[in-house]
């Protein structure tokens, strides 16, 4: 079955950087892009940017662009989103998701989420 | 940007009850509208896809309708399962914007 299992609870001072991992099993890893996701406490979805696990195209949200890396190693079919100078604003749950094409863009499978806190 | 507008923002509703969600586009998305249910602490399930095909394995009592501009989800029948925030998402454009959320609550 299809899974995306991501990497764990990260704390870290405003100015850090973090890494969130996204592990994909259960399909061809190249045959669909992966997208991230994020959601402030108690807020609602935004979303930040998507790889191409084929090409390694990538296209970040204007709000994160400078600050944000997406990768995919194909070899460990792991997708990586990395974000730069945090400040508390970034405080939230990290989605990562499949990008399937139903004749249009959906994210039919999930990570679990990994809370990021942002803290002095 | 699309900016997508949900409502009601919340709503409270009984079992069996028929409830609609509209969500509203800033502009002509066609029919490229997704309907997500998340439940606290989970991650978010896909409902239904282009405005109105049901994904596989949701139940039938979710339907979806609408193209252009205005969007709706419909639940036939309220069943306790189905308290969570429900989301739409436009994917016409390159930035995947998402409504603000409506809460169902279970009277």
């Amino acid at each position: 079955q299809v899974l995306l299992v991501q990497s764990g609870v990260e704390v870290k001072k405003p100015g850090a950087s973090v890494k969130v991992s996204c592990k994909a099993s259960g399909y061809t890893f190249t045959n669909y892009a992966i997208g991230w996701v994020r959601q402030a406490p108690g807020q609602g979805l935004e979303w930040m940017g998507w790889i191409s696990t084929y090409t390694a195209n990538t296209d970040y949200a204007q709000k994160f662009q400078g600050r944000v890396t997406m990768t995919a190693d194909t070899s460990t079919t792991t997708a990586y989103m990395e974000l730069r100078s945090l400040t508390s604003d970034d405080t939230a749950v990290y989605f990562c998701a499949r990008e399937e094409k139903l004749g249009l863009v959906v994210f039919d499978y999930w990570g679990q989420g990994t809370l990021v806190t942002v803290s002095s | 940007d699309i900016q997508m507008t949900q409502s009601p923002s919340s709503l409270s509703a009984s079992v069996g009850d028929r409830v609609t969600i509209t969500c509203r586009a800033s502009q002509n998305i066609n029919s490229y509208l997704n309907w997500y249910q998340q439940k606290p602490g989970k991650a978010p399930k896909l409902l239904i896809y282009a405005a109105s095909s049901l994904q596989s394995g949701v139940p039938s009592r979710f339907s979806g309708s609408g193209s252009g501009t205005d969007f709706t989800l419909t639940v036939s029948s309220l069943q306790p399962e189905d308290s969570a925030t429900y989301f739409c998402q436009q994917t016409y454009s390159g930035l995947y914007t998402f409504g603000q959320g409506t809460k169902m609550e279970i009277k």
